[in-house]
């Protein structure tokens, strides 16, 4: 258990619905990073936070995908009118960074799965 | 960020010493090697990180020659449980750039 609790584990959703995952990042950490993982992939950005400023968007998260860590705590990821494509593992991470230079050890959660039907 | 080369997959038995090789030919002056553990179901864990020369933690070992344009990954006597997909990565900043990683099956 690295601290970083993510929820639920597992969703399974129709097609056209929204779902919205959350993550608890390890107390105090500073830095918020959703991934997105599918089978025999390694996983793949999608969008990190700074606190609760939201500093980057992968070219992935397209429209139907939003991020928000209100409080600079835990984070929700929504995907709206989820498509089969969607379906993956969604992974938060956390850490603790001063100015964002390397070094600085990240913590993933056990991820979230989202499977579309 | 260093695009990384390794290994598809490794096959190992118990007991033995697993290197694992990582090829970052263009890896920037301030690039960090990092690697990551990964079993199925489960987020990427934390395994080493590293600059230059050798690094070694309860787990593994961590080697990086001089020109830093590969390193390795020493995993001594493995277990069963360390069958896993191992994750290499070069980088200056926190946005992780995952490959496909090597994916180590360990045999009683």
């Amino acid at each position: 258990d690295t601290g970083v609790s993510q929820n639920p584990r597992h969703k399974i959703t129709k097609r056209g619905q929204n779902v919205t995952f959350r993550c608890d990042p390890i107390s105090e950490h500073n830095r918020l990073y959703w991934y997105r993982q599918t089978l025999g992939q390694g996983p793949e950005f999608l969008t990190y936070f700074q606190n609760e400023a939201q500093l980057e968007k992968s070219r992935l998260l397209s429209d139907r995908f939003s991020a928000e860590r209100p409080k600079g705590s835990f984070s929700t990821l929504e995907i709206q009118r989820t498509e089969q494509g969607d379906s993956a593992m969604y992974l938060c991470a956390s850490s603790l960074t001063g100015t964002g230079i390397s070094g600085n050890t990240i913590y993933f959660g056990e991820g979230s799965w989202l499977t579309v039907v | 960020l260093a695009k990384t080369t390794q290994p598809i997959s490794m096959d190992s038995y118990e007991g033995q010493e697993v290197n694992i090789t990582c090829s970052h030919n263009n890896i920037a002056t301030n690039d960090y090697i990092t690697w990551y553990q990964q079993f199925p179901s489960q987020g990427p864990r934390f395994i080493i990180q590293g600059y230059k020369t050798k690094v070694t933690n309860e787990v593994a070992s961590l080697f990086i020659p001089a020109d830093r344009k590969s390193s390795t990954l020493s995993l001594p006597r493995v277990s069963l449980s360390d069958t896993a997909v191992y994750y290499c990565l070069a980088h200056n900043t926190d946005k992780l750039i995952f490959g496909t990683g090597t994916r180590l099956q360990v045999f009683p």
